[in-house]
């Protein structure tokens, strides 16, 4: 593993089901970040942490939840999915959290919810 | 509230000179970031400032203006490679970037 890998690549899931993305980082960077992209909109933050074991709710959290239980892993679940939640997830890390440290990009998960 | 302005899109010719520009109202301010972000795929950094002025990378250069909350990035010798969004994205006080919503750059041969 190199940098930061999200999985899955994309997925179409009906409305009401439990939806796990998982992102997983090899740089031993202390904050990551989840973001969604929407066509017309900028990147807009739904959860961060900024260390293993601390989480924090961003602009848009409703609907998500987030844990961070080791420096590399941080999976962000949607208990129940709507159809406003089709959108593309971006995890993305960074070596300092509440800092100016560059932020590096996952690849992304496309999820279409129908 | 706070808010990033971009052109949403632009239309250059390769081997020319194009400017974005970024205007930005934001609660603080502790740095300007610029990405690039091809279609399909994951944003990548390309420049910071925090400081006036201009920094200059490569083909590449940012500039800041924070007391009219501008910045603008400069791509020189335009190549087809460089057609992509170009993303910019402010720091606020509590050090959450708040992102523009990106301007698509097209290069035309």
């Amino acid at each position: 593993i190199a940098g930061i890998t999200q999985a899955p690549t994309s997925q179409i899931l009906a409305a009401g089901r439990r939806m796990t993305l998982r992102c997983t980082q090899d740089m031993r960077h202390n904050a990551m970040y989840w973001y969604r992209q929407d066509l017309g909109l900028g990147l807009r933050l739904i959860h961060y942490s900024n260390t293993a074991g601390t989480t924090g709710k961003g602009e848009v959290p409703d609907g998500y939840s987030v844990s961070r239980a080791n420096t590399d892993d941080f999976p962000l679940t949607l208990a129940s999915a709507v159809p406003s939640q089709t959108s593309v997830y971006f995890c993305a890390s960074s070596e300092g959290g509440l800092s100016t440290d560059t932020q590096y990009f996952g690849p992304g998960t496309r999820l279409t919810v129908l | 509230g706070q808010n990033i302005d971009q052109p949403t899109e632009m239309t250059a010719t390769e081997g020319a000179i194009v400017q974005i520009n970024c205007t930005y109202q934001t609660s603080g301010f502790n740095g300007l970031f610029w990405y690039q972000q091809h279609a399909g795929e994951a944003p990548t950094f390309l420049s910071y400032n925090v400081l006036d002025g201009l920094e200059e990378k490569g083909r590449f250069s940012s500039f800041l203006s924070r007391s009219k909350g501008y910045s603008y990035l400069l791509l020189k010798e335009l190549q087809m490679k460089d057609s992509a969004s170009y993303l910019c994205a402010v720091l606020d006080s509590n050090y959450q970037l708040i992102w523009g919503a990106g301007t698509k750059l097209i290069i035309k041969p």
